[in-house]
């Protein structure tokens, strides 16, 4: 069974400039999840899809970030303008709705450094 | 609002020893999971072991166990046999039984093995 995907590995980019995550979660896995994790910290949930439908938006900087989950399978997380305090790894996790153990499965992670 | 709380940076231990890694918790909820994830420098978090609330007896997958104290709100995890592989950073993380919830991350136990 294939891993959550997630591309690019690493992006630079200077502050007020645009950028895009793309994730691939695991084959039938309905429930997608994106967290940031800011250098020395855990990582924290800033959008989360059930299927193609917002389940908790909640933490998200809605005036620069900005997610999508198309046809509820592939998403791409959006930053625009970046700054400084976005430099982090964007983590994409996936879990199957039914799973009684809801256990996410974890993509390697976009690093972003932001200059 | 639910917390996970790891207060300890950093750890050493040498190989074959044990070390254990400290977690506590806030919530007011009864119905809950609690899990222990594993980063590796630069690869992608895998989920080490997990506990149900609702299950008094602790959780033991091979090398690792945990001590779960539920009125204490503690969650310790135990690796035996300390492995050079095991060098990593340690994620405590709490979820609400509830399908899809999202996780919430203690900031993490750096944890180095010396041989």
């Amino acid at each position: 069974e294939a891993g959550v995907a997630q591309s690019p590995r690493y992006k630079i980019i200077e502050k007020r400039q645009s950028v895009a995550f793309w994730c691939n979660p695991i084959s039938g896995h309905a429930t997608l999840y994106w967290y940031q994790q800011i250098l020395g910290q855990g990582p924290k949930l800033l959008i989360q899809f059930q299927n193609n439908g917002v389940v908790d938006d909640s933490q998200l900087p809605k005036d620069r970030f900005s997610a999508e989950r198309l046809k509820g399978v592939d998403s791409t997380l959006k930053i625009q303008p970046a700054k400084l305090e976005d430099s982090a790894v964007y983590l994409c996790a996936s879990s199957r709705w039914t799973d009684f153990s809801y256990e996410q499965y974890f993509g390697p992670g976009t690093r972003l450094t932001v200059t | 609002a639910q917390t996970v709380t790891q207060s300890q940076p950093e750890m050493s231990v040498q190989e074959a020893e044990t070390v254990t890694l400290s977690c506590t918790y806030d919530t007011s909820e009864s119905d809950y999971y609690l899990f222990w994830y594993k980063q590796p420098p630069s690869r992608q978090m895998i989920l080490v072991i997990r506990q149900e609330a609702y299950k008094q007896q602790n959780a033991t997958e091979n090398r690792f166990s945990v001590n779960f104290q539920k009125a204490a709100k503690s969650f310790s995890l135990k690796i035996s046999d300390s492995q050079l592989g095991d060098a990593a950073m340690y994620f405590c993380a709490y979820r609400f039984n509830q399908a899809g919830t999202a996780l919430i991350f203690g900031k993490g136990t750096t944890l180095s093995v010396s041989s």
